[in-house]
């Protein structure tokens, strides 16, 4: 059974930092790309970055880019989110989640619980 | 980017009834690579249909997805109390950003 557990969110202040960590398991973690999805209060979902199965290539959106760092150690089978520079409208829910397809064209058919992260002063 | 709209917002139904769910993309969706999730408040996602009408593993026969190009339709022929929840489109025809619609919320009459 595939399993994604987050972890690593909580409360910070505007301009802080936090790492968010994706414990995988039940599944060949190597194989797959991973994403990280995101949701404010009440709001719709937002992709955020993608990583490689390899780790060697990464996407973001234009809302993170130079801000976040996507990254995966396949030893640990967990994926991880540096956040830097955090801004108020960085607060939603983080899911992790499994991506599927072919050639950069990715859905995602598993996803974690979620963990909070609020910026706030 | 590929801007994704759905409508209604928000559908009220009664246990039964059939659901009507359409999402449209402002520039067309490559090979109809389009998903649609259900969401239930506190959860999670979860996948319904990739491939604009596939039905993903698990997933009741009462919900098909169909559609191409711009313009895509979930319907859940007769729907059941676990079925009210927010559904979301989303296309990965095209490589990242992967959009998503806004959702539309399925609420009981």
């Amino acid at each position: 059974e595939v399993q994604l557990l987050e972890s690593g969110g909580g409360l910070v202040q505007p301009g802080g930092s936090l790492r968010l960590s994706c414990a995988a398991s039940g599944f060949t973690f190597s194989c797959c790309a991973m994403s990280w999805v995101r949701q404010a209060p009440g709001k719709g979902l937002e992709w955020v970055s993608v990583v490689s199965g390899g780790g060697g290539s990464t996407y973001y959106a234009d809302s993170v880019r130079g801000r976040f760092t996507i990254s995966r150690d396949n030893s640990k089978n967990t994926l991880y989110l540096q956040m830097n520079s955090l801004r108020a409208e960085d607060t939603a829910v983080y899911y992790c989640s499994r991506n599927r397809g072919t050639g950069w064209q990715y859905y995602f058919d598993y996803w974690g619980q979620g963990t909070l992260v609020t910026v706030s002063s | 980017e590929i801007v994704l709209t759905q409508s209604p917002g928000t559908l009220s139904l009664s246990p039964g009834e059939r659901a009507t769910l359409s999402c449209r993309a402002s520039q067309s969706v490559s090979n109809s690579y389009l998903v649609w999730y259900q969401q239930k408040p506190g959860q999670a996602p979860r996948l319904l249909i990739y491939g604009a009408s596939s039905r993903a593993t698990g997933i009741p026969d009462r919900f098909s997805g169909s559609g191409s190009g711009t313009d895509f339709t979930l319907t859940i022929s007769r729907l059941e109390p676990e079925d009210f929840a927010v559904y979301y489109c989303q296309q990965y025809g095209s490589s990242p950003p992967w959009t998503f619609g806004q959702g539309t919320k399925v609420e009981i009459k």
